[in-house]
């Protein structure tokens, strides 16, 4: 499988701070990526996808591309305690596979 | 978001038995859908690829004899899995990418196996 590689955690950040969670990828061919979010014993939840370099904005949250260093981010503002879960990264791959990475725990202190 | 089901979402069963997992796209037609198997503090692994009127598409080392996929209509999908055995207790999770929302990819609620 290709890879998708993302600090496995747990990021711990304070209520009101910006959580900021990294991932990799190893194919060049991946054009798409998404963010989901996983909480615990539940099945994971689209947060927003982002096909071009750059940033992409949508509420507390910004995903951010850079094709050439094979990297995507995802940032969230003005943490709130639920939002602590799991933050699953995913590539597209030949236009219709979907690799995940392992994930990032992700903890907002109140 | 499109809204992806499935049923059941806990099951346990006995050793040797089969179990069938349904999936279905509620508000929307997939041609195409896909199925994964988390274990626990484990990312998605994809197990195969399920294609509306034609076999499934199995990931290396996935058995399709143990793992039957069924895609019998535009929303439903079905995972058997057969002669089912302890270490194929796992969260199974379908889902499928909705064409009218940019192809983005939707998930059912899992599905939770214990094998005893």
């Amino acid at each position: 499988q290709k890879e998708v590689e993302q600090n496995s955690g747990p990021l711990s950040v304070p209520e009101g701070a910006i959580a900021s969670l990294n991932c990799t990828y190893s194919d060049r061919v991946s054009q798409s990526f998404f963010w989901y979010r996983q909480y615990s014993g539940k099945s994971p939840e689209l947060i927003m996808s982002i096909y071009s370099n750059g940033d992409k904005e949508d509420g507390r949250f910004t995903a951010q591309l850079n094709k050439a260093s094979q990297y995507v981010s995802l940032l969230i503002r003005d943490s709130q305690p639920s939002d602590s879960a799991t933050y699953l990264c995913a590539a597209l791959w030949n236009f219709n596979k979907f690799y995940f990475g392992s994930g990032t725990k992700l903890n907002v202190k109140p | 978001g499109a809204v992806v089901s499935q049923h059941p979402s806990w099951v346990i069963c006995k050793s040797g038995t089969s179990v069938k997992i349904e999936c279905r796209s509620l508000d929307f037609q997939a041609t195409t859908m896909f199925w994964y198997r988390q274990f626990p503090k484990q990312s998605l692994m994809l197990m195969a690829t399920s294609n509306e009127g034609s076999k499934a598409t199995y990931e290396q080392g996935v058995e399709k004899d143990k793992f039957l996929i069924n895609h019998a209509s535009l929303t439903l999908s079905t995972l058997t899995v057969t002669s089912a055995h302890p270490e194929d207790s796992s969260f199974y999770i379908c889902s499928a990418r909705d064409w009218g929302a940019g192809g983005e990819l939707f998930f059912g609620e899992g599905s939770r196996l214990t094998v005893l």
